[in-house]
């Protein structure tokens, strides 16, 4: 039963569109976040909700919004794609009492901006 | 602020192998240390995390890290390595309130 789910997994797009990426946790936690993985595999956090309020905002462009529509679901909408956006991204959710600090991550997006 | 610095971009070794991946940190709050794995093209997954008390922490598939404040380390070790260890490592300090990782320790075994 997977924990971290997101749709979809690859992502081709020409420069200018909009698109969205969708993750899904099934591990009752409160903390959810976006991570983005450069052709480096540098990663970076973007954003981190808690129980769908937004809690940190790592200078990303307003070009990037996310979204929960509750506690268990955290959406990525990125308008006037760029190249400079492809890259992998990832969400996570991440874990309380005895898993405190723990973060479990999704299989990732691979977005192609062409 | 907290920061991460992975000392090898790549490490070699050749199978049933000893290895140690270096982690240096940097924090102005409480430490607490983690190891993630990142098969080839899959997500990350957490190895081992070190939060207070024993300095030694096990970790799963035979990794261990040692804390080490004085010297401001959390290195990884596995005795004996095996091909399915081939992946990318990561080494993250928990700020107040994110991870921040290092840059990644690619890890290749050789038969």
């Amino acid at each position: 039963d997977t924990a971290v789910s997101q749709t979809p997994k690859y992502l081709v797009t020409q420069m200018g569109n909009d698109k969205s990426i969708k993750c899904e946790q099934n591990l009752g936690h409160d903390t959810m976040y976006w991570y983005k993985q450069d052709s480096k595999k540098f990663l970076k956090i973007m954003f981190s909700y808690n129980n769908k309020e937004l809690i940190i905002n790592e200078t990303v462009p307003n070009r990037f919004s996310p979204k929960s529509p509750d506690k268990a679901h955290l959406n990525l909408h990125i308008n006037s794609l760029e190249l400079g956006d492809s890259a992998v991204y990832f969400c996570a959710s991440e874990g309380s009492g005895q898993g405190a600090y723990e973060q479990y991550f999704g299989p990732g997006t691979r977005l192609t901006v062409t | 602020a907290q920061s991460v610095t992975q000392l090898d971009s790549q490490v070699p070794v050749f199978e049933e192998a000893p290895v140690e991946l270096r982690c240096n940190y940097s924090s102005s709050v409480s430490v607490y240390l983690f190891w993630y794995v990142q098969y080839p093209n899959q997500g990350l997954q957490l190895l081992l995390k070190y939060l207070s008390g024993s300095t030694l922490v096990k970790g799963i598939n035979g990794f261990e890290a040692e804390f080490n404040k004085s010297q401001t380390s959390f290195h990884l070790r596995k005795p004996s390595v095996h091909i399915s260890d081939t992946a990318e490592y990561f080494c993250a300090v928990k700020g107040a309130q994110k991870l921040v990782f290092g840059q990644g320790t690619r890890l290749t075994i050789n038969p």
